[in-house]
């Protein structure tokens, strides 16, 4: 089956720093994917939609230029929070299209990241 | 916008007892149907989806969904449940067309007592 990988499944940060979170879907080529934030006990938000080769879409209220979202590869997106603060922590996950399942839109998803600003 | 409704955050089930878990969605096209789940500590995985076809749709472990689409609902059903249904299940919908954007409804919590 297809599978994303996430890395790294958590990390802490000082406030202030930035991080970057990978995604990686290992056996199949994702043109798109999408990037989620869970607050606890609450949904996944979409925050953007990242396609290779191109500049990423955004949601409303979801600030471009704190998350850059970078899709340089069929295989690779990264997420970098910029100059992180404590309202940023939160479960970041990523997920992916597989192209073979394109007249659907099923998406795999990577373990999530849980980023912990100080 | 397009929307996802989940009626129940908490259940609470015996093994053996039937659930189902309600889902409405708010946009009127075409749309493609999920629920996906995760287990404690697990990622997100899919369970089941409808995108054609005959509305009665069969997932994985014994689960169900039927899509009624003068209801826009897309409801999950199981006759009976283990333990190990224990999870949070997540129903969600995408637009037939364009770039897939997935909404997630609120998710629901099962906790199934053995």
């Amino acid at each position: 089956g297809a599978v994303v990988s996430q890395h790294p499944s958590r990390v802490i940060c000082k406030s202030g720093t930035s991080v970057k979170i990978e995604c990686r879907s290992l056996d199949f080529q994702a043109t798109t994917m999408f990037w989620y934030r869970q607050f606890p006990k609450q949904s996944l938000m979409l925050m953007a939609t990242s396609n290779e080769g191109s500049k990423a879409t955004y949601e409303q209220g979801v600030e471009k230029d704190k998350f850059l979202i970078n899709h340089a590869s069929l295989t690779l997106s990264t997420l970098t929070v910029t100059s992180a603060h404590p309202e940023d922590s939160s479960f970041y996950i990523c997920s992916a299209r597989d192209q073979r399942a394109y007249a659907t839109g099923e998406l795999f998803f990577g373990e999530g990241s849980r980023l912990t600003v100080l | 916008a397009q929307s996802v409704s989940q009626h129940n955050h908490h259940v609470i089930l015996s093994e053996a007892a039937s659930l189902e878990l309600g889902c409405n969605y708010s946009y009127g096209g075409t749309v493609n149907l999920f629920w996906y789940v995760q287990y404690p500590g697990q990622h997100l995985q899919l369970l089941l989806k409808y995108f054609s076809g005959d509305p009665l749709v069969k997932g994985i472990k014994g689960f169900e969904a039927e899509f009624i689409k003068s209801k826009f609902s897309f409801n999950l059903r199981k006759p009976s449940v283990q333990w190990s249904d224990t999870a949070e299940y997540f129903c969600a919908v995408n637009r037939g067309t364009g770039g897939f954007k997935t909404i997630f409804g609120a998710g629901t919590r099962l906790f199934v007592k053995a």
